[in-house]
């Protein structure tokens, strides 16, 4: 089975600051992790994805995360935040070929102007 | 592609009621899931499809709610009776088959129960 842990249910970052957004993982089997992102009153929409290909993986926005096996990690993070990032954020995992995911509790990210 | 589509996006009813919410998936798509989300309990998955077959359904919160893929292009989440406690947004998410391949989610249907 597939869990995922996401610390800090909400966290605030002032325009043009670091975000970092921090995902946990927990699979018997080799993962496929994802970030999603929920603006207000829409449906979640992929970030970005890893799939046992580069460790650094690109998305949408100047989001990035890494992954780091060692440390059964998947941080998001974005150089320089934006009004527009204010949203909620979602770390999930997959694995053994049922498409299933296991979703984080999310974070409510909230840009300070 | 329009997407997954939803609908009705909004639903306000009474206690008791039956409620029927749709879902039509990503052409080619083979998996569907049916989420519920709510301020209290996150994201639930309660139901998800693999070629029109229910695979998982020990989400489903109660003998009141139901779901059906009665082909690969429809799907339907039926909750009879409603009760003021089923209030949240459901999704709807479809996937291709193939590891690694992300859910893309529909716009949500927001349900009332008064």
């Amino acid at each position: 089975a597939q869990s995922v842990t996401q610390l800090g249910s909400h966290v605030s970052v002032s325009e043009g600051a670091l975000v970092l957004l921090r995902c946990n993982y927990s699979s018997s089997v080799p993962p496929y992790l994802f970030w999603y992102v929920q603006y207000p009153n829409q449906g979640l929409q992929l970030l970005l994805k890893y799939t046992s290909a580069a460790t650094l993986v690109k998305g949408i926005n100047g989001f990035e995360a890494e992954f780091k096996k060692s440390e059964t990690s998947f941080h998001l993070t974005k150089p320089s935040a934006h009004m527009s990032d204010a949203a909620e954020y979602f770390c999930a995992v997959s694995g053994g070929g049922n498409n299933r995911l296991a979703f984080g509790k999310g974070n409510q990210v909230v840009v300070i102007p | 592609d329009a997407g997954v589509i939803q609908s009705p996006r909004h639903e306000v009813t009474e206690m008791g009621q039956e409620v029927t919410l749709r879902c039509k998936p990503i052409s080619g798509h083979d998996y569907l899931f049916w989420y519920r989300q709510t301020m209290m309990r996150g994201l639930e998955l309660l139901i998800y499809f693999n070629n029109n077959v229910p695979i998982d359904d020990s989400g489903m919160p109660e003998d009141r709610f139901s779901a059906k893929m009665p082909n690969a292009s429809f799907s339907t989440l039926k909750i009879q009776p409603s009760e003021p406690r089923d209030s949240a947004v459901y999704f709807c998410a479809s996937s291709a088959s193939g590891g690694g391949n992300e859910q893309f989610f529909g716009p949500g249907t927001r349900l009332t129960v008064l």
